[in-house]
C-alpha cells in the first residue's frame, strides 16, 4: 500500500532556530499533501494544503511566513518552522492523497514529527 | 456549527462490550466518508471507508445515513487493543477532506 515517510520523527531545538520537516510519498505520486499540527489531547488541525508546483494554501490563522511550505516534486513536500519558539512545540503530521481513482480520497499519513522548542 | 462533529468521549467500556460512535456532518453534498484510528502519539491510520450500503470488517461495522447526515462506527466484542481515538473524515463536494475532532475509546479489562 501507499507509504508516506516523514523525517525527522523527533527534534529538539533552541528558541530562534528554524526546523525543516520532510514528507515523502515513497511509492506513489502525491500532487497534494497536507500539513497538520496536533497539540496534546487535541484533534488534528489542518495548517495548510501543499500543491506540487504551486503555492501552498494556508488555513486561517496560520502564518505563511512562519510555516514555509515547499512542494517542489510529486513525492516531496517540506515544512520549515522558521524562528521556532516554545509555543511552536507540537506534533506535526503530513499526509498525502493518491493521484487518481479511489486512492484519491484516501489519506496516508506520515509518522509525524514531534518538535520541542526549548 | 462545525462541518464534522464527534462526541469527544471518552467512552469507557469493559472488554467484550459493543460500542458505537456517531459522527454528524453539515454539508449535504459530502461524497465520501472514512473512519481513521489514531493511537496516542501516533499518526492516524485508515480503519475503513464508509459505503452507502454499509460495510463490515470483522468486528467493525460502518454505516452511512444520508438523510440524517451522520455516519456510525460499531465495534463488537471490544478488545483492550481497540483503545484509541477514532476520527471521522468527510470528503465534501469541493474534494476537501475534513476531520472530526475524534472520539476517544478506552476499553478496560
Amino acid at each position: 500500500g501507499a507509504v508516506v515517510s516523514q523525517h525527522p520523527s523527533w527534534v529538539i531545538c533552541k528558541s530562534g532556530t528554524s526546523v525543516k520537516i520532510e514528507c515523502r510519498s515513497l511509492d506513489f505520486q502525491a500532487t497534494t499533501m497536507f500539513w497538520y499540527r496536533q497539540f496534546p489531547k487535541q484533534s488534528l488541525m489542518l495548517m495548510a494544503t501543499s500543491n506540487e508546483g504551486s503555492k501552498a494554501t494556508y488555513e486561517q490563522g496560520v502564518e505563511k511566513d512562519k510555516f514555509l511550505i515547499n512542494h517542489a516534486s510529486l513525492t516531496l513536500s517540506t515544512l520549515t518552522v522558521t524562528s521556532a519558539h516554545p509555543e511552536d512545540s507540537s506534533f506535526y503530521i503530513c499526509s498525502a492523497r493518491g493521484a487518481r481513482g479511489s486512492g484519491a480520497n484516501v489519506l496516508t499519513f506520515g509518522a509525524g514529527s514531534r518538535l520541542t522548542v526549548l | 456549527r462545525k462541518e464534522v462533529e464527534q462526541d469527544p468521549g471518552p467512552f469507557n467500556v469493559p472488554e467484550g462490550a459493543t460500542v458505537a460512535f456517531n459522527c454528524t456532518y453539515s454539508n449535504s453534498a459530502s461524497q465520501s466518508f472514512f473512519w481513521y484510528r489514531q493511537d496516542c502519539r501516533k499518526e492516524p491510520k485508515l480503519l475503513m471507508s464508509v459505503y452507502s450500503s454499509g460495510n463490515e470488517d470483522g468486528r467493525f461495522t460502518a454505516q452511512l445515513n444520508r438523510a440524517s447526515q451522520y455516519i456510525s462506527l460499531l465495534i463488537r466484542d471490544s478488545k483492550l487493543s481497540d483503545s484509541a481515538t477514532y476520527l471521522c473524515v468527510v470528503n465534501n463536494a469541493g474534494n476537501m477532506l475534513t476531520f472530526g475532532g475524534g472520539t476517544r475509546l478506552m476499553v478496560k479489562p
